[in-house]
């Protein structure tokens, strides 16, 4: 069945710091992937998506590639803040033909003062 | 800029009685998703909606059900409420062929007695 694993452990890091997301999926080949922030009682809100056939997209500080050979986006916050502290999802639609996001189990960040 | 309205933003029912949660999605998106939200889990998908037709399923149960009217609005109705089903439900919107980046509402904080 299809399967997205995400670090399960909270990710604790000094401000200033490159914090490294990993989002792993497996029995499948996504045609998009998106990467989510959600604060605790909120609703996720959109950061970046990345195409199969793109390596790497950045947003100011973000970071985010995409290996279909590995199976894995990787999710980079360069210079990071305390404010960056919530949970990242990645969410891969699954094929083209689809609509329907999975999400991962989510990393919560924690970026230390 | 508009985002997606949900209502109400909270509500508790008894057991075995039925709910009614509303989504209000950007204007112009065409694409309307349900997802439940456990504590501590990530967002389940439960279905969507493309042009007021059906268009993806996921994990929704059959005492769920769920339409979009014709200016867009969505509904997801639950009947015969259990325990079990108390979280946050989200409703997000999208534009399809836009990279269908889900934009989230606030979120429907449902508890069930």
């Amino acid at each position: 069945s299809q399967k997205i694993e995400q670090n399960s452990e909270a990710l604790n890091i000094q401000e200033g710091k490159t914090a490294t997301l990993t989002c792993n999926y497996t029995n499948y080949s996504p045609a998009y992937l998106q990467w989510y922030r959600q604060d605790p009682g909120r609703g996720p809100v959109f950061l970046l998506l990345i195409r199969e056939n793109e390596k790497e997209k950045r947003k100011e500080r973000l970071k985010v590639t995409f290996d279909t050979t590995l199976k894995q986006s990787l999710f980079h916050i360069t210079a990071s803040q305390p404010a960056d502290s919530a949970t990242y999802l990645c969410a891969p639609r699954p094929t083209s033909g689809t609509y329907k996001y999975i999400f991962g189990t989510g990393t919560r960040l924690k970026v230390l003062a | 800029a508009a985002g997606v309205i949900q209502s109400p933003r909270h509500l508790i029912k008894e057991k075995r009685e039925t709910a009614t949660l509303k989504c209000y999605p950007i204007p112009r998106h065409d694409t309307v998703y349900w997802y439940q939200q456990g504590p501590g889990q990530d967002p389940q998908f439960l279905i969507s909606f493309y042009e007021k037709m059906q268009s993806d399923k996921g994990s929704i149960p059959d005492r769920f059900s769920a339409q979009q009217f014709s200016d867009y609005h969505s509904e997801l109705n639950m009947s015969s409420l259990e325990l079990g089903d108390s979280a946050l439900y989200f409703c997000a919107s999208s534009l399809r062929g836009r990279g269908d980046t889900q934009y989230f509402g606030p979120g429907t904080r449902l508890t069930v007695l």
